[in-house]
């Protein structure tokens, strides 16, 4: 069965501060991953998508994820963090099926120190 | 302008009522979803629809039952609500040919 798990319950990292954030999936094949946002009482904000091709995307906000296939991850970085960026984030693989389902991790709470 | 749209943004009610939650969204998907978020911020996908269609019923209790009067809408109905109930329900939808969904804000159920 497909998983996502993203180790990470907290991370705090000072302002300007470079930033990664873990996520391993478990997929038969080739999946499409996802990294979302969510800001404190939000919905979901789509950050960047993986579905083939370059293995290092970009996406908004300055945000970058890269797909390692020997390694089953998908981590999600930015260079600089800034203090807006404080939220909980979300990794997700949708089933490559009719429903294309998102499979969801449990979330990363990133805190900024100013 | 806004893509997805949830009412009501909160819902606080007591166990043993039924209510609703409404989904609209104006993209032009054919696709829509509702997934469920717990106090431990843990997603999982509840329905889907696709152009009026159930293609996904996960392993919900009978008393949620999703309705779909056109592509555009998909509403949640929950009967004989429980306190496990509480949580926020999120709305999501997708292109055809598009695999990423756009959420909704959610709507933050409360059963007292």
């Amino acid at each position: 069965a497909q998983s996502v798990t993203q180790p990470d319950i907290h991370i705090t990292v000072s302002e300007g501060a470079s930033l990664e954030l873990r996520c391993n999936y478990s997929y038969g094949a080739t999946p499409y991953l996802f990294w979302y946002v969510q800001s404190p009482g939000q919905g979901l904000q789509l950050l960047l998508k993986y579905f083939s091709g370059d293995t290092l995307v970009q996406g908004i906000k300055g945000f970058e994820a890269e797909f390692k296939r020997s390694q089953s991850s998908f981590n999600l970085r930015k260079p600089s963090v800034h203090w807006s960026d404080a939220a909980e984030y979300f990794c997700a693989v949708a089933r490559m099926d009719s429903s294309y389902k998102l499979i969801f991790g449990s979330g990363t709470r990133l805190l900024v120190r100013p | 302008d806004t893509a997805v749209s949830q009412t009501p943004k909160y819902l606080v009610t007591q166990m043993g009522n039924d209510k609703s939650i409404k989904c609209e969204q104006n993209l032009g998907h054919d696709t829509m979803y509702w997934y469920k978020q717990d106090s431990k911020k843990f997603l999982k996908i509840m329905f889907s629809y696709n152009n009026k269609e159930l293609i996904i019923n996960e392993t919900v209790p009978n008393r949620f039952s999703p309705k779909s009067p056109d592509k555009a809408h998909l509403n949640l109905h929950i009967n004989s609500l429980e306190l496990g109930d509480s949580a926020v329900y999120f709305c999501a939808s997708r292109p055809t040919k598009g695999n990423e969904q756009y959420f909704g804000p959610g709507t933050r159920l409360t059963v007292t």
